[in-house]
């Protein structure tokens, strides 16, 4: 069965500090892994698609990474509104369902 | 905003009662998806349909159907709340595109709290 596991829970940085949350997933046949942001009383918000291993996407403050077992998302000087739980997602080749990891929660301190 | 609105935004019910949640696109996307989000359990998967009238269960569909009569709304029912049911509801869609790949967007959510 697909299944992706997000580590750490929580993390909280100081502004500028740089860090790196870990997605690691079990796909039969990646069809794409998925990043999302998710601010409180909100719905996901998606960020990157990655599909093949050794690809990077970048947006602002974050860069996603990929390999065939995990996926990083590198948070470089992050600030307070950088504040959020992150999601990852895969979708395999076994259909149209999408496997979501429980999230890591990241907290910026000013 | 990915034009998706979900109704009603918040509800309280009673154990016992069949309950409605509606999801609403203007997207005109094929696909819809009712998620449901739980602390320690992440988004799990309760229905989804890749057409009007066509459907298929998640991990997640035991007490709970769905009806898709038209392509911009997606109808997840509780036939007869429980207090395990209590949870925020997600409706997502996706669109069909070149290799198929594209990601799912996500309304805002309702919460729903079984008393």
């Amino acid at each position: 069965e697909d299944q992706v596991t997000q580590s750490p829970e929580a993390l909280r940085l100081q502004e500028g500090e740089s860090s790196s949350l870990n997605c690691s997933y079990t796909v039969s046949g990646l069809r794409g892994l998925f990043w999302y942001r998710q601010d409180p009383g909100k719905g996901p918000e998606f960020l990157f698609t990655l599909y093949s291993a050794g690809e990077e996407k970048e947006k602002e403050r974050l860069k996603a990474t990929l390999t065939k077992k995990e996926s990083f998302l590198h948070i470089t000087a992050p600030k307070p509104e950088d504040s959020a739980t992150y999601l990852c997602a895969v979708r395999g080749n076994t259909g149209n369902q999408f496997y979501f990891g429980t999230g890591t929660s990241l907290t910026v301190i000013p | 905003d990915a034009g998706i609105t979900q109704s009603p935004r918040h509800k309280v019910t009673e154990t016992g009662t069949p309950v409605t949640l509606r999801c609403h696109q203007t997207e005109n996307h094929r696909y819809m998806y009712w998620y449901r989000q739980d602390p320690g359990h992440g988004l799990r998967l309760i229905h989804y349909s890749y057409g009007v009238k066509d459907t298929d269960k998640g991990e997640v569909s035991d007490g709970y159907s769905v009806s898709r009569s038209k392509t911009e709304d997606f109808l997840l029912t509780l036939e007869s709340a429980t207090s395990s049911q209590t949870s925020v509801y997600f409706c997502a869609i996706r669109g069909a595109q070149t290799g198929d790949n594209s990601p799912l967007h996500f309304g805002n959510g309702t919460r729903l709290t079984v008393t």
